[in-house]
């Protein structure tokens, strides 16, 4: 069974611009969740989607944003990037209902310069 | 606001001793905790977990224990293995208002021959 699946693994970007990464979830999970690590603040929770809606969200700026798709894939979009932005961006899916079982994939680590 | 904290960040122990490692949480309304290790370039894998309504659970070279009344967590491996070096997390989850995990700042654990 394929674990989380996160594209792409690494990115460069620059101060200002934007940037996108996804996240497959596996087979038959409907709840994706994602997580900002960094060495300073740790994981922090950014939000979490299921059945194509937000349900949750954590305390970002609004730069911080995302979406989920009918096949449960999802996106997360950070606009307007600052150095402070430079992290590993982990996604999480469960089946969302009921019990918490959480697989996090590996992440995508970006850099801001 | 309230987080999940844990006391030490390092934790070295020989190969084949006993590891325990400790986490203190505030919010008393979480009612499920879990345990992550995340190894080196990826992302946090389930070790246990554990609800509120128990103050213990074993799995394989695994111990959860759990002590509500000074809201303390702890991870036990017995026969700790080369394999077993990675940083640990715990985290928690109050069921009663968000789906999120909320993370402690984690230890790593390493382990020496």
């Amino acid at each position: 069974k394929a674990g989380v699946t996160q594209t792409p693994r690494y990115l460069i970007k620059t101060r200002g611009q934007q940037v996108t990464l996804s996240c497959s979830p596996i087979s038959g999970h409907r709840s994706v969740s994602w997580y900002q690590q960094t060495p300073g603040q740790g994981l922090q929770f950014l939000f979490e989607y299921f059945s194509e809606t937000q349900r949750n969200k954590g305390n970002f700026p609004g730069r911080f944003s995302g979406r989920q798709f009918s096949n449960s894939r999802s996106e997360m979009n950070v606009s307007t990037l600052e150095l402070g932005d430079s992290a590993l961006y982990l996604c999480a899916s469960s089946l969302g209902e009921g019990g918490y079982g959480y697989t996090f994939g590996s992440g995508t680590r970006l850099t801001v310069v | 606001g309230e987080s999940v904290g844990l006391h030490l960040p390092t934790l070295s122990v020989q190969e084949g001793d006993n590891s325990i490692i400790n986490c203190a949480y505030s919010n008393s309304a979480s009612d499920y905790f879990i345990w992550y290790k995340q190894e080196s370039g990826k992302g946090p894998q389930f070790i246990i977990d554990i609800r509120s309504n128990m103050d213990k659970r074993q799995g394989q070279r695994v111990t959860v224990l759990l002590n509500k009344t000074v809201k303390h967590l702890s991870l036990q491996i017995a026969a700790t293995q080369p394999g077993d070096s990675a940083v640990y997390f715990c985290a928690e989850i109050d069921s009663g208002s968000a789906r999120q995990l909320t993370f402690g700042s984690g230890t790593q654990l390493t382990v020496l021959p």
